[in-house]
């Protein structure tokens, strides 16, 4: 069974404190890794997918990597702005219909 | 523009009556998805579409019904038989849900939040 844990559950940071958010990965063949951002009382927006150990991608404050076993978003210098919680999933390659796999996510607070 | 659009935001469902939830893509995306998200749990798959009049369960599709009778339309009705409906529900969709396909990103649409009376 594919398994998707997010640490920590919930992260404050100050304005301009660097920090990462962790996903560990259990998943029979990856096929790929998705990052979204949820803000409270809205559908998650798409962030990243990685798709294969050793890639980064990159997106204004943030950063992806993958690894055979999880996965990092690194936030640096995050302003009030970036507060949301950050979903993880996986996608196997034995799976039918795009199905993910989700963590329950991290709650990111950025005070000024 | 293009994307999903759910309606409506909020619903109220009474004791023993069945309530439908719209979802509707203007992406022109073969397959579609409803999750259902409980406070501090991750998104759960309820039933997913990969081409018109075909559909499949989920991992929690017991008390829940879905037709794909439009390419763009993917409504779920939540039954009486489910018995903890409250909850915010959630549509997606991708490019492509057949199997031999690699790596499709999935869209989500803005929510409804089912309210028990």
């Amino acid at each position: 069974e594919d398994q998707v844990t997010q640490s920590p559950e919930a992260l404050r940071l100050q304005e301009g404190e660097s920090s990462s958010l962790n996903c560990s990965y259990t998943v029979s063949g990856l096929r790929g890794l998705f990052w979204y951002r949820q803000d409270p009382g809205k559908g998650p927006e798409f962030l990243f997918t990685l798709y294969s150990a050793g890639e980064e991608k990159e997106k204004e404050r943030l950063k992806a990597t993958l690894t055979k076993k999880e996965s990092f978003l690194h936030i640096t210098a995050p302003k009030p702005e970036d507060s949301a919680t950050y979903l993880c999933a996986v996608q196997a390659r034995e799976t039918s219909g795009s199905r993910l796999t989700f963590g329950e996510g991290t709650q990111l607070t950025v005070n000024p | 523009d293009g994307g999903i659009t759910q309606s409506p935001k909020y619903l109220f469902r009474k004791e023993g009556q069945n309530v439908t939830l719209s979802c509707e893509q203007n992406l022109n995306h073969d397959a579609m998805y409803w999750y259902r998200q409980d406070p501090g749990q991750g998104l759960r798959l309820i039933y997913y579409s990969q081409i018109v009049n075909d559909f499949q369960k989920g991992d929690i599709a017991e008390g829940y019904s879905v037709s794909r009778e439009k390419k763009e339309s993917f409504p779920l009705t939540v039954t009486s038989a489910q018995k903890n409906p409250t909850a915010f529900y959630l549509c997606a969709s991708s490019i492509r849900g057949r199997f031999e396909v690699a790596q499709e990103t999935q869209y989500f649409g803005p929510g409804t939040r089912l309210l028990v009376l």
